[in-house]
């Protein structure tokens, strides 16, 4: 079965220093990959996608993701991270099957970003 | 803005109540989902409309549940009954049709968070 794994469930990190977010998927077939963002009591922000050709992808506010097929990864990462990036993140795998397409999200990283 | 809305955004009802929930999609998306997302969890997917059409409903939507899309633009959910652990934030999003075989992203409303008490 389709599955998305964030090993990290919080991450606290300096402001000004980088930061990585692990993300592992188990699907069959090449994924089409995304990574959300949500803040307190707000909806999904998408920060970037991965649908095909080069493998490390640039997105919003700063952020990148890599796509390795032999790891089954897309890790997310920024090079300086601020504090209003605190907020929860989210890595999902963008299924097509049965003629639509729907999502499986990891259960998220919650980072925290000290002054 | 023409993002997609959700009415309410929160609800607090007691338990054996039932609850309705409404989202407005992106006006010339026609594809809408629900999602329910529970504290510390991912959301997860629970229903899929093309147009008026509900094509995909997860295991998690019990006969409790009833999502509509009657003239293929707004949507409702409700649930019937309510119980405590139907406690959660209720996602809905939309996305163009991406053709065959292809893949749109979707675009997420603010939620609803309903607690039941």
């Amino acid at each position: 079965a389709q599955s998305v794994t964030q090993p990290d469930i919080h991450i606290t990190v300096s402001e000004g220093a980088s930061l990585e977010l692990r993300c592992n998927y188990s699907y069959g077939a090449t994924p089409y990959l995304f990574w959300y963002v949500q803040s307190p009591g707000q909806g999904l922000q998408l920060l970037l996608k991965y649908f095909s050709g080069d493998t490390l992808v640039q997105g919003i506010k700063g952020f990148e993701a890599e796509f390795k097929r032999s790891q089954s990864s897309f890790n997310l990462r920024k090079p300086s991270v601020h504090w209003s990036d605190a907020a929860e993140y989210f890595c999902a795998v963008g299924l097509f099957s049965g003629g639509y397409n729907k999502l499986i999200f990891g259960a998220g990283t919650r980072l925290a970003v000290h002054p | 803005d023409t993002g997609v809305s959700q009415d309410p955004r929160h609800k607090i009802t007691k338990r054996g109540q039932n609850v309705t929930f409404r989202c407005d999609p992106i006006s010339e998306h026609n594809r809408l989902y629900w999602y329910r997302q529970t504290l510390g969890q991912g959301p997860e997917f629970l229903t899929y409309f093309q147009n008026e059409a509900q094509l995909e409903k997860s295991r998690l939507l019990s006969d409790r549940f009833s999502a509509e899309r009657p003239k293929g633009s707004f949507s409702t959910l409700e649930i019937q009954r309510t119980e405590q652990g139907d406690s959660a934030m209720y996602l809905c999003a939309s996305s163009p049709d991406p053709g065959t075989g292809g893949y749109n992203e979707q675009f997420f409303g603010p939620g609803t968070r309903l607690t039941v008490l």
